[in-house]
Parts: structure tokens; C-alpha cells; sequence
């Protein structure tokens, strides 16, 4: 039973651009959603996050809306980099369990210059 | 720059073996997860410690695999007897507070 889904598992976009990503959940007790960014060879970093108190959040080029009806998360970056080319993990954290983080499958972003 | 550490980064070995990860979180951190990354499940949480007690393994198959942190310096993760199915990342991260992780490196198991 996946909580998270993250349904692209690829994405390709040109420089300058935005990239979107996308998140599902089915999990209406999850209070706190996070992205991760991962390089290869490397463990994820944590990018950016929200709460399920808001419906967006900023932090220079990228940005994380939250529409809890729908039960789906989305990042935005804009404009897309070289540099952004990675796997991005969206992350939710629900307060009715022992506060461990359900992680999505993944979707891996290239941006070509 | 505080970070996670994780020893060892690669490790090879053949069925049956035991095999012992480490991670050394970052200092002051309460939390500590272990993780595993496979193609086809993304990131599995195998194990969770909060001021180095237990909270929730139940993500790992405890027949073979064991997680324990003997100090608040150190976190282990071993396996005995390694299996084929146990090749994959394995990543521990640690955080001043659940919603944050802060991930090592990983280790790359193979096991043959």
C-alpha cells in the first residue's frame, strides 16, 4: 500500500524552464510534507518543506503548494538548471505514527542546457 | 559542515556473510532512521531510534537483520545471514526533529 505516490518516474525539461513535480498521498493524517533532492552516489538532502497548515512555500527558485482536498503535492522550479538534474522524493510525515517519514518512489529530473 | 557519516561506502560479499553497517549521526541529533533504496521500493524506513531507544523496526525483517545504537555516537545496522535480496543502498539520517532528516551517504551492499 503506497501512501505516497510520486506517478512520473522521469521528467525532462529544457534550462530556463520549470520543472513541476508531483506528489499524491492517501493519507489525510499526514500533517508535514517535505522534498528531497538526490544526486548520485550521494544520500538525499533535504530541499524543501511545507505544512499541511498552508498551501505554499517559497524558498527562491523553488516553491511547494499543497492542495489537501485533492491529497497532492507539487514542486516548482523555476527557472530550472543544469545543476537541478537529480531525483526528487517527496516525503510526508504524519503525526499519528511514531513520526517516521512515508517516502514516494521518486521522479528523476533532467534539465538540459 | 555537519554530517552523517556512513562506513562502510561499498561492501561485496557473498551469501551467508554477516555484514555491519555504521553511522555516526550528527552530534546532537535524538533522531536516527535507517533506510534502504531499491529500484523497485524507493526508500524503505527499516528501523527509527529516538535518544537511542527503538521506536519502530517494524519495517525490517527481523529474522536477519538487527539495528542498535550502543552510543549516541553510533548506530549499526547488521546482517546475518546476508542474502542476494539484501543488495541495495543503505542510507541512515538523523534530525534534531522527525520532520527534518539529514542523510549520510549510504552504503552500497552487494551481496553475491
Amino acid at each position: 500500500d503506497q501512501q505516497v505516490k510520486q506517478n512520473s518516474p522521469s521528467l525532462s525539461v529544457q534550462e530556463g524552464r520549470i520543472s513541476i513535480l508531483n506528489c499524491d498521498y492517501t493519507n489525510s493524517m499526514f500533517d508535514y510534507f517535505l522534498w528531497y533532492k538526490k544526486y548520485p552516489a550521494e544520500g538525499p538532502t533535504f530541499l524543501i518543506s511545507i505544512s499541511s497548515i498552508k498551501d505554499k512555500n517559497e524558498d527562491g527558485r523553488f516553491t511547494v503548494f499543497l492542495n489537501k482536498s485533492a491529497k497532492h503535492l507539487s514542486l516548482h522550479i523555476v527557472p530550472s538548471q543544469p545543476g537541478d538534474s537529480a531525483v526528487y522524493f517527496c516525503a510526508a510525515h504524519g503525526s499519528s505514527n511514531t513520526g517516521k517519514l512515508i517516502f514516494g518512489q521518486g521522479t528523476t529530473l533532467q534539465v538540459k542546457p | 559542515d555537519a554530517r552523517v557519516t556512513q562506513t562502510p561506502r561499498h561492501k561485496v560479499t557473498e551469501m551467508g556473510q554477516e555484514v555491519t553497517m555504521r553511522c555516526q549521526p550528527i552530534l546532537g541529533h535524538n533522531t536516527v532512521f535507517w533506510y534502504r533504496q531499491t529500484m523497485m521500493q524507493g526508500l524503505e524506513l527499516l528501523a527509527y531510534f529516538r535518544n537511542r531507544a527503538p521506536l519502530d523496526d517494524s519495517g525490517m525483517p527481523k529474522d536477519r537483520f538487527s539495528a542498535e545504537m550502543p552510543d549516541a555516537t553510533l548506530a549499526t545496522l547488521k546482517i546475518q545471514p546476508s542474502e542476494p535480496r539484501d543488495s541495495a543502498v543503505y542510507f541512515c539520517a538523523s534530525g534534531p526533529v522527525t520532520e527534518t532528516q539529514y542523510f549520510g551517504p549510504g552504503t552500497r551492499l552487494l551481496v553475491l
